[in-house]
């Protein structure tokens, strides 16, 4: 069945550095793909997202890679800050469809 | 835009009683709406798709006569669960799309503790 992989399940980082969480995903009729954070207790939250179309979308501290041949995507922050600190969601998805969720990323920056 | 709310915030109740959480989009319409249950530490598992005016889509292992939902206008969607029991413990999460976009946007989501 449609799964979507993510790794790693924990990240540590020094306030500052990069950090990077990566996704594979198995239904190749995806053409959606956005990552979420979740603060504990609360709602996840879209940080960004790309589409099939798009090989690459930043958004100041935040970008997102995608390589279709691959079915891989990429989350990558970058001077973090510890407000950073949370889980990270990404998710893919057939356009107005169910979003297949990855396992999740718990990020820790260490001030 | 885009917000989301759910109602309540958290629940507690007696095993084999029923509760029913409320998801509105209170902004925009929304012809379809998700529910999820995440239990902690863990990601966000989909239960069922639902559709306005039409009965919901539930995934393979989640029982519908125990999930009960009903999506009744373009802003509300209901989740009852009926005859809890503390396994179904769970944090409960709605989302909506926004009409003919990919971008579903989350509430904040309901606790439920059944004793």
């Amino acid at each position: 069945g449609e799964n979507v992989e993510q790794h790693p399940s924990t990240l540590s980082v020094q306030e500052g550095d990069s950090a990077v969480i990566k996704c594979t995903y198995s239904d190749s009729a995806s053409n959606y793909f956005p990552w979420y954070k979740q603060e504990l207790g609360k709602r996840p939250q879209l940080i960004i997202d790309i589409r099939s179309n798009v090989g690459e979308k930043k958004d100041q501290r935040i970008a997102v890679t995608l390589n279709k041949t691959a079915k891989h995507f990429s989350l990558h922050i970058t001077e973090t800050q510890p407000e950073d600190s949370a889980v990270y969601f990404c998710a893919a998805s057939r356009g107005t469809y169910k979003y297949i969720f990855g396992t999740g990323t718990r990020l820790k920056v260490l001030a | 835009g885009a917000v989301v709310s759910q109602h309540p915030s958290w629940v507690i109740c007696k095993s084999g009683t029923s509760v029913k959480i409320e998801c509105r989009s209170l902004d925009f319409q929304a012809t379809t709406m998700f529910w999820y249950r995440q239990f902690p530490k863990q990601s966000l598992m989909l239960m069922a798709t639902s559709n306005e005016g039409s009965k919901a889509t539930y995934e393979q292992g989640v029982e519908k006569d125990k999930f009960l939902i009903n999506h009744a206008s373009l802003t509300l969607s209901t989740l009852t669960v009926t005859s809890a029991h503390p396994e179904d413990s769970s944090f409960y999460i709605c989302s909506a799309n926004r009409e003919l976009t990919d971008t579903q946007y989350f509430g904040p989501g309901t606790r439920l503790t059944v004793l």
